[in-house]
């Protein structure tokens, strides 16, 4: 069965560093999701990607946020300056057409802030 | 925006007996309620999911219920077994468009006494 995959399963940067979290979604969908889960609270939508551009973002996701797809098969998220704050469980995920679901998720990365 | 409420945190059931998982939604707007099973060091994995013009879904030992009405949507898990232990999150969105990032309850801790 097709899956999301995420690299690397665990970033751990010094605050104040850029960090890009990298996923491959599953290659037929086009739709693309980042979501955080802080540890042991639940699962935060951050940002949803269609077409080339931002569909949808969610308070957290404020200018040191960004997405990316650089070609066909990844989809990326940076954090410019990080914060301790941003330690947490980062999920990308991913669907297919508009009307389709569900969206499918990767196993996460685990970014810690020091 | 969406909130969604989960209750409870925390359940613990007798193998074989049923474990039931609520949760409650404030947009009427929103049309689309899946659950997610997590397992340690995993992301979110769907087990079932329930459209709006549906008041009801089974799979096997899995069904959902849904009340528009009231607002609110249930798990429903029979014959539980051990490798049913996990963490399980409810969500809701507005399926079919582009502003579908999925608002997630706080999760349910659904522990399998042997």
């Amino acid at each position: 069965e097709p899956e999301v995959t995420q690299t690397p399963s665990h970033q751990v940067t010094q605050m104040g560093q850029e960090v890009i979290l990298r996923c491959v979604p599953i290659s037929n969908h086009l739709y693309f999701y980042w979501y955080r889960q802080i540890l042991g609270q639940k699962v935060e939508f951050l940002v949803s990607f269609y077409n080339n551009e931002i569909s949808e973002k969610s308070e957290i996701f404020d200018d040191q946020f960004s997405v990316e797809r650089p070609d066909g098969s990844n989809f990326t998220l940076k954090i410019r300056s990080t914060k301790l704050e941003d330690s947490a469980m980062y999920f990308c995920a991913s669907k297919g057409e508009a009307g389709s679901q569900p969206q499918h998720f990767g196993d996460g990365t685990r970014l810690s802030i020091l | 925006g969406e909130n969604v409420e989960q209750h409870p945190s925390t359940l613990s059931v007798q193998e074989g007996d049923s474990a039931v998982i609520k949760c409650t939604y404030s947009d009427s707007a929103s049309n689309y309620f899946p659950w997610y099973k997590q397992e340690l060091g995993k992301g979110p994995q769907l087990i079932i999911d329930i459209r709006s013009n549906v008041g009801e879904k089974k799979d096997q030992r899995i069904a959902v219920t849904l009340n528009k009405t009231a607002k609110h949507f249930s798990l429903h898990i029979t014959e539980t077994q051990p490798e049913d232990s996990a963490v399980y999150f409810c969500a809701a969105s507005k399926a079919g468009g582009g502003a579908d990032g999925l608002t997630f309850g706080k999760g349910t801790h659904l522990i399998i006494q042997p």
